[in-house]
């Protein structure tokens, strides 16, 4: 089972608040991912970090941010959360190998009133 | 840009149906190919991928997927679901060119198997 967690798996909150979502991997992989994902659609890449310091957007337009200054730690923070950013937002990571597989996180649901 | 369709989907089978949920991608190059299943309240998890070679690819509980490289296919089978298969299932497409190697995702394929 890959170990990679993320923290909290369910969060409601008031329009306005500041968020960070935890994502954590032990398997020492440097390359790592968040995606966002609404009911019955694709995943979107809004985040991605090839290694400390190292942090990209995706495809999808996200006004959150994120930072990596851990290996192993690959926060995403919104400042000022809205009903729009209502969703599931999944962490990943690889190793990097050419083969490419993804081990994906639990998962956080979030909910903005 | 890369991107992935699954044209199914919902998906609804009786017990020991066989299976075939659809993937086609639109990029031209080199690709690796994945399928990923999502089982209720679960991690997304590694189905099967297809890096090179056979293109007939055997995954985990029987799955399997066949690369068809002038379709720009990836199509999943199961000849016999389970009420367990129960689950959404994804296609994702990765290029090996740039540096990027992102995954793309299709839409998913929710599959609900009936007892």
């Amino acid at each position: 089972e890959a170990d990679i967690y993320q923290t909290p798996r369910y969060l409601v909150i008031g329009t306005g608040k500041k968020i960070t979502l935890e994502c954590s991997q032990t398997m020492g992989h440097d390359k790592m991912y968040w995606y966002q994902q609404d009911p019955g659609m694709e995943l979107h890449l809004i985040h991605y970090s090839y290694g400390v310091n190292s942090t990209e957007k995706g495809d999808l337009s996200s006004e959150s941010t994120v930072s990596r200054i851990r290996t192993e730690h690959f926060p995403l923070t919104l400042e000022s959360a809205r009903p729009s950013h209502t969703s599931q937002y999944l962490c990943a990571s690889n190793s990097g190998r050419m083969d490419n597989e993804q081990f994906f996180g639990p998962g956080t649901r979030l909910t903005v009133l | 840009a890369q991107s992935v369709s699954q044209h199914n989907h919902h998906v609804i089978l009786s017990e020991a149906a066989s299976l075939e949920l659809g993937c086609n991608y639109s990029y031209g190059g080199t690709v690796n190919l994945f399928w990923y299943v999502q089982y209720p309240g679960q991690h997304l998890q590694l189905l099967l991928k297809y890096f090179s070679g056979d293109p007939l690819v055997k995954g985990i509980k029987g799955f399997e997927a066949e690369f068809i490289k002038s379709k720009f296919s990836f199509n999943l089978r199961k000849p016999s679901v389970q009420w367990s298969d129960t689950a959404e299932y994804f296609c994702a497409v990765n290029s090996r060119s740039g540096s990027a190697r992102q995954l793309t995702f299709g839409s998913g394929t929710q599959l609900t198997v009936l007892p």
